[in-house]
This record gives structure tokens, C-alpha cells and sequence, in this order.
């Protein structure tokens, strides 16, 4: 049973364009919510967090959106460089429902190409 | 400064044969992860260990499985009689303190079973 889903297995963009990439998740424990980076050969780098008291955070050209209600989450890349071109990983945690919340449950993933 | 590392980064092993896999986390940090990357699956969580606490097992797959962190710091991962469904990536992350926030990664072990 997947906790956190993106069904999205890739996504190609032109370069200076926005990237959009979808998270969707099933626990309503989950209230603390990361996106991840990985480039091949490489382990995965934290680009973005969000806690679910929130439903925006910025930084820079990424902008994660939450929608609670939806169970659902977004990544914005504007504009998207070839650079940004790797896998991005959803993941999510349980941080104020006690327990375990230092474990993050991950996505499959989503290849995103950015094309010159 | 130095990142997570793991050693080897690519292994490969007979089935029934027994390996050890390396983590080196940042100094300092207290909390270590260790994920496994099985082919088109995200990261699946395996073990925590924190400070002096007893490690969180709840991840591991099966009894072959087992990890050891010594002296607060390095941590080995260990799989008995390997078999064809233990390949994967197995990536080692390290964080200041326990909880969701920014996990380090390492690059990964690759091991494969053959």
C-alpha cells in the first residue's frame, strides 16, 4: 500500500518554463512534507520543506504548494534551467503525531528533463 | 566539509554469501538512516539510530538483516545469505538530530545479486 504517490514517472519541459511536479498521499498522520533531489550516481539532496500548517513555502525558483484537504502536494520550478534535470522524491512524515516521525516515507519518484 | 560516504559504492555478491556495507555520516550528527532504492520504487526506510537510544529496526525486510552503529558514529549494514530480491541501492543518510528535517545522503552502495 502506497502511502505517498507520484504518478507521474516523467515529466519533460522547455527550459524557462515552469515545471510542475504532483505528490499525492494517503495517511492524514502525514503533516510534515520534503522534496528531494537526485541526479544520477548521486544520493538524493533536500531542496524543500513544508509543514501542514502552511499551505505555501518558498525558496528561490521552488515553491512547494499544499492543499490538505486534497491530500495532495506540488512542486513549482519557474523558471526550470537544464540543470534542474534529475529524479525528485516526495516524501512525508508523521512529526507531531508522536511515534516514529523521524521516518519519511518516500514516492517512486519523478524524472524531470529540461530541455534547452 | 566531508558529506555522508559509504564504501563500496558497487558490490557484487553470490546468492548465500554474506556482505557488509559501510557508512560514514557527518561529524557530529546524531541521527543515521539507512534506505533501501530497490528499481522503480522510491526509498524505503530500514533502520534509525539515534545518539545512544535503541536503534528503530521496524524497517528491516527479514531477520538476514542487521546494522550496527559504533561509537556514535560509523555504522555497518549487514545481510546474511544474500538473495536475488536484496539488490538494490542502499543509501546511508545522517541528520543533526532526529525527526523529518534535512536528511543527508550519501551516494549509495549498489549491490547486486547474482
Amino acid at each position: 500500500d502506497q502511502q505517498v504517490k507520484q504518478n507521474s514517472p516523467s515529466l519533460s519541459v522547455q527550459e524557462g518554463r515552469i515545471s510542475i511536479l504532483n505528490c499525492d498521499y494517503t495517511n492524514s498522520m502525514f503533516d510534515y512534507f520534503l522534496w528531494y533531489k537526485k541526479y544520477p550516481a548521486e544520493g538524493p539532496t533536500f531542496l524543500i520543506s513544508i509543514s501542514s500548517i502552511k499551505d505555501k513555502n518558498e525558496d528561490g525558483r521552488f515553491t512547494v504548494f499544499l492543499n490538505k484537504s486534497a491530500k495532495h502536494l506540488s512542486l513549482h520550478i519557474v523558471p526550470s534551467q537544464p540543470g534542474d534535470s534529475a529524479v525528485y522524491f516526495c516524501a512525508a512524515s508523521a512529526w507531531n503525531s508522536g511515534g516514529s516521525n523521524y521516518k519519511l516515507t518516500f514516492g517512486k519518484g519523478t524524472l524531470l528533463t529540461v530541455n534547452p | 566539509g566531508a558529506g555522508v560516504s559509504q564504501s563500496p559504492s558497487n558490490k557484487v555478491t553470490e546468492k548465500g554469501k554474506d556482505v557488509e556495507l559501510r557508512c560514514d555520516p557527518i561529524s557530529g550528527h546524531t541521527a543515521l538512516y539507512w534506505y533501501r532504492q530497490s528499481l522503480g520504487q522510491g526509498l524505503e526506510f530500514l533502520i534509525y539510530f539515534q545518539g545512544n537510544s535503541a536503534p528503530d529496526k521496524s524497517g528491516l525486510p527479514s531477520d538476514r538483516f542487521s546494522a550496527e552503529r559504533t561509537g556514535g558514529s560509523v555504522s555497518t549494514l549487514t545481510i546474511q545469505r544474500t538473495q536475488q530480491e536484496d539488490s538494490a541501492v542502499y543509501l546511508c543518510a545522517s541528520s543533526l538530530e532526529g525527526g523529518p528535517y534535512e536528511q543527508y545522503f550519501g551516494p549509495g552502495t549498489r549491490l547486486t545479486v547474482t
